[in-house]
């Protein structure tokens, strides 16, 4: 089974760029969310899609972040114009009530690095 | 209010040795998950183990245990006959309903030769 595929991996931008990350979640799994990690922190939830619905965006700097989830699978996550302080680590991830496992457990993608100058 | 705790920034361990980590929660919903992940410095999560708040025994999985202890809200990860491999950010999540996680700050694990 494929894991969560995220791209880019790194990316540095300047302040007031925008940037796109985009996530492929495993076949089949309903719950997209995505995270935030600044470094030497726990991951915060910028984001939560059930199937192309929005659960949880409550974290999510609406006035500079979006993010869609077309489709119900794949999900691009927009930072419109970038700030310093975005420079953090963007983990995917996605769950499933269904299949092998334990129900409902986050599998996470290898994260996007992103640095802002 | 939801919360996850982890109190110990870094932990160190002589190889081979047994190693605690902590992590306590605050929730009122009687039904949640609690987990762990491993993070090491490539910086992906990876899935450890992970504990029911209805299940009567402790989780296992190979050389991690969860000691839940439910009257005191604590999920401890312990890791038996630590690794060189095992050095990374270890992190205790808690998924409560509506499949919404909570994160603690993690704690940094050394294994030393």
């Amino acid at each position: 089974e494929a894991g969560v595929a995220q791209s880019p991996r790194y990316k540095i931008i300047e302040k007031r760029q925008s940037v796109a990350f985009w996530c492929n979640p495993i076949s089949g799994h309903a719950t997209l969310y995505w995270y935030q990690q600044i470094l030497g922190q726990g991951p915060k939830l910028l984001i939560q899609f059930q199937n192309n619905g929005v659960v949880d965006d409550s974290q999510l700097p609406k006035d500079r972040f979006s993010a869609e989830r077309l489709k119900g699978v794949d999900s691009t996550l927009k930072i419109q114009p970038a700030k310093l302080e975005d420079s953090a680590v963007y983990l995917c991830a996605s769950s499933s009530q269904l299949g092998t496992g334990v129900p409902d457990t986050q599998y996470f993608g290898p994260g996007t690095r992103l640095t802002v100058l | 209010a939801q919360k996850i705790t982890q109190t110990q920034p870094g932990m160190f361990v002589q190889e081979k040795e047994a190693v605690t980590l902590d992590c306590t929660y605050d929730t009122s919903d009687p039904s949640y998950g609690l987990f762990w992940y491993k993070q090491p410095s490539s910086g992906e999560m990876i899935f450890l183990i992970y504990q029911g708040s209805y299940d009567q025994q402790n989780a296992t999985e190979g050389r991690y245990s969860l000691n839940f202890q439910k009257a005191r809200k604590s999920a401890n990860l312990v890791i038996s006959a630590s690794q060189l491999g095992d050095s990374a950010m270890y992190f205790c999540a808690m998924r409560v309903p509506g499949n919404q996680f909570y994160f603690g700050t993690g704690t940094s694990l050394t294994v030393i030769p």
